[in-house]
């Protein structure tokens, strides 16, 4: 089984400031590691994932994550926020093998960029 | 454009009566999925299905049903059994083999009155 841990429900931010959410799991397989965006009344969006590969994986808006496995996280950060990118994000696990990928969710944090 | 659609967006259902909701899908997905979300809470799975003609239990399966029938459509009855059914519930859908991601949809709000 899989869990996953969002350490920050709620997290007020300046516009053009950094952000970093913080995302960690617990697995006893190994899995692979998505973070999802939803705005309000909307279902959920990719935003970005890791695979395989290089453990650095970026968006096209500018967000990044880095998949660390020793520390089991996979944070996601942006350097300088909008007030667009307000919105609730999910970070979410499944499995690499077997025929049924259920994600398993962390319990989301909202961001809120303040002009 | 290929996609899921989930009908309808709302939803009120008098206590006491099963309601179902609609999800399909024309991504050509095999594996198709339903969550529901509370606030605070993420989102937790309800039921799931790798193909036609067959479907598990998810974390919180009391009180819903389903069925899946045609590889498109994956229907969510909430019966008069489940306790606390005001939620907004989610499918998703996705590859059976070489999975990538899972696709969501816009997903429906259901209101007990």
């Amino acid at each position: 089984a899989q869990s996953v841990t969002q350490l920050d429900s709620q997290v007020p931010v300046f516009e053009e400031a950094p952000v970093e959410l913080r995302c960690n799991y617990s697995s006893s397989v190994s899995v692979y590691l998505f973070w999802y965006v939803q705005y309000p009344n909307q279902g959920l969006q990719l935003l970005l994932k890791y695979l395989s590969g290089s453990t650095l994986v970026e968006s096209i808006n500018g967000f990044e994550a880095e998949f660390n496995k020793s520390q089991t996280s996979f944070h996601l950060r942006k350097p300088s926020v909008h007030i667009s990118d307000t919105a609730e994000y999910f970070c979410a696990v499944t499995k690499t093998s077997g025929s049924a990928r259920q994600l398993t969710f962390g319990s989301g944090t909202q961001l809120t960029v303040l002009p | 454009d290929g996609g899921i659609t989930q009908s309808p967006k709302y939803l009120f259902r008098k206590e006491g009566q099963n309601v179902t909701l609609s999800c399909e899908q024309n991504l050509n997905h095999d594996a198709m999925y339903w969550y529901r979300q509370d606030p605070g809470q993420g989102l937790r799975l309800i039921y799931y299905s790798q193909i036609v003609n067959d479907f598990q239990k998810g974390d919180i399966a009391e009180g819903y049903s389903v069925s899946r029938e045609k590889k498109e459509s994956f229907p969510l009855t909430v019966t008069s059994a489940q306790k606390n059914p005001t939620a907004f519930y989610l499918c998703a859908s996705s590859m059976g083999q070489k999975y990538t991601e899972a696709f969501f949809g816009q997903g429906t709000r259901l209101t007990v009155v």
